[in-house]
């Protein structure tokens, strides 16, 4: 599978832990996005890298939120000192931007975080 | 910032009924559009887009979609469902400036019975 694949698919912690999940997007893409999906609600955009570059990151819903593409390859999302109200999907997509605005987004099947 | 409002939460179908999701944005810019889908167990997977040109775009497994732009609008439709299109549809879009990020609907769930 050359696909965008996440890492765990789900995660049960406890609140107050800290955790970290992993995308490894499609090799070629350069683009990696983060976006958190709750129940009933569409995709919610968090942060974005090009390369290892973190360009956007003033979705991040908290300061308890941080990422980091460190080889421009894969990513983590960590987030520290969970809360019940992080309990969501975290969702990742990658991209190679295409001539003009032509940009198309792979995602990924996501890490399923529940906070108990 | 624009958002994306999507008419029913749920839509159920028999086969070979006719479909129409509805979309509609708020910006009031160039903007590029977009439907994606969600099958059951899988991840987010494009369905179509528009960028520009023709306002009718066709997508896969006989998907198309009208961009209105009098409107704001950009429905989804199909002629006739298959129970093999039970899914969840959102509605995206992404303004055509500069960086933008895809914003997306909530969604809506499509059952299509037998």
């Amino acid at each position: 599978d050359t696909g965008v694949s996440q890492d765990p698919r789900h995660k049960i912690t406890k609140r107050g832990q800290n955790v970290t999940f992993r995308c490894d997007p499609i090799s070629e893409h350069n683009r990696l996005y983060w976006y958190r999906q709750t129940l009933g609600q569409g995709p919610e955009f968090l942060t974005y890298f090009q390369n290892e570059a973190q360009l956007e990151k003033s979705r991040l819903l908290s300061d308890r939120f941080s990422a980091e593409r460190p080889k421009g390859s894969f990513s983590t999302l960590e987030i520290q000192r969970t809360e019940q109200g992080d309990s969501a999907m975290y969702l990742c997509a990658s991209s190679s931007r295409g001539s003009g605005k032509d940009e198309k987004l792979f995602f990924g099947s996501g890490t399923q975080l529940s906070v108990l | 910032a624009q958002s994306v409002s999507q008419h029913n939460h749920h839509v159920i179908l028999s086969e070979a009924a006719s479909l129409e999701l509805g979309c509609n944005y708020s910006y009031g810019g160039t903007v590029n559009l977009f439907w994606y889908v969600q099958y059951p167990g899988q991840h987010l997977q494009l369905l179509l887009k528009y960028f520009s040109g023709d306002p009718l775009v066709k997508g896969i497994k006989g998907f198309e979609a009208e961009f209105i732009k009098s409107k704001f609008s950009f429905n989804l439709r199909k002629p006739s469902v298959q129970w093999s299109d039970t899914a969840e549809y959102f509605c995206a879009v992404r303004m055509n400036s500069g960086y933008s990020t895809l914003t997306f609907g909530k969604g809506t769930m499509l059952l299509v019975s037998p």
